[in-house]
């Protein structure tokens, strides 16, 4: 069974950090590009960053570049994302995808003061 | 800035059949773009049921179907059920830029 199990959300202040994990199992990780997409309440998909298979490729879009860390570890079958100077437009429910089929359930995050 | 279009909402009839499409501000949509189809139902998360303009997954239901059309990606879906009622996503890829969701397309069965 495929599962991809993100955590790390939470409510933080303008400005302050936090770091999104996901876990994931059931396919092969170490030969997936692996993304993170956020949903802001009541609003759209946005596409966030993507991390090629080996770590060396790493893409984001432009309102998080800068702030926002993308990185995996293959041995252990995990993403994470390192998220800096958050901001309140940054409040989203944050997914761990392989885009092309599988989706986490995903991690609410919060930024308010 | 790249801006990926889709009807804002559409109505279909249980058993009906209507397209969804989704175009970009850079020109015509081709399968070079790699057009994702995204369906999402209220409170659940994300689940992708077309990739690459017109493949399935094995959970994709057979009245789903991807082509290009008239210049854009369109989703088509025949024989409309009550559970078709969702947001429907498209996501396009940009060579040398971040792929772009579109604004997302909601569907009532009604």
């Amino acid at each position: 069974e495929v599962q991809l199990v993100e955590s790390g959300g939470g409510l933080v202040q303008p400005g302050g950090s936090l770091r999104l994990s996901c876990a994931v199992s059931g396919f092969t990780f170490s030969n997936s590009r692996m993304t993170w997409v956020r949903q802001a309440p009541g609003k759209g998909l946005e596409w966030v960053a993507n991390l090629k298979e080996d770590g060396t490729e790493k893409s984001y879009v432009d309102s998080v570049r800068g702030r926002f860390t993308i990185s995996r570890d293959n041995a252990k079958n995990s993403l994470y994302l390192q998220m800096n100077t958050l901001r309140v437009e940054d409040t989203a429910v944050y997914y761990c995808t392989r885009i092309h089929d599988y989706w986490g359930q995903g991690t609410l995050v919060t930024v308010s003061s | 800035q790249t801006v990926v279009t889709q009807e804002p909402s559409l109505t279909v009839s249980p058993g009906g059949t209507v397209t969804l499409t989704c175009g970009s501000s850079t020109g015509a949509v081709t399968s070079g773009h790699f057009p994702y189809w995204v369906q999402q139902k209220p409170g659940q998360a994300p689940r992708t049921l077309i990739y690459n303009t017109g493949n399935k997954h094995s959970w994709t239901p057979a009245r789903f179907s991807g082509s290009l059309l008239g210049g854009k990606a369109a989703l088509t879906l025949s024989g409309a059920q009550p559970e078709d009622e969702a947001e429907y996503y498209c996501l396009l890829s940009y060579t040398g830029a971040r792929p772009v969701f579109g604004g997302g397309t909601k569907l009532t069965v009604l």
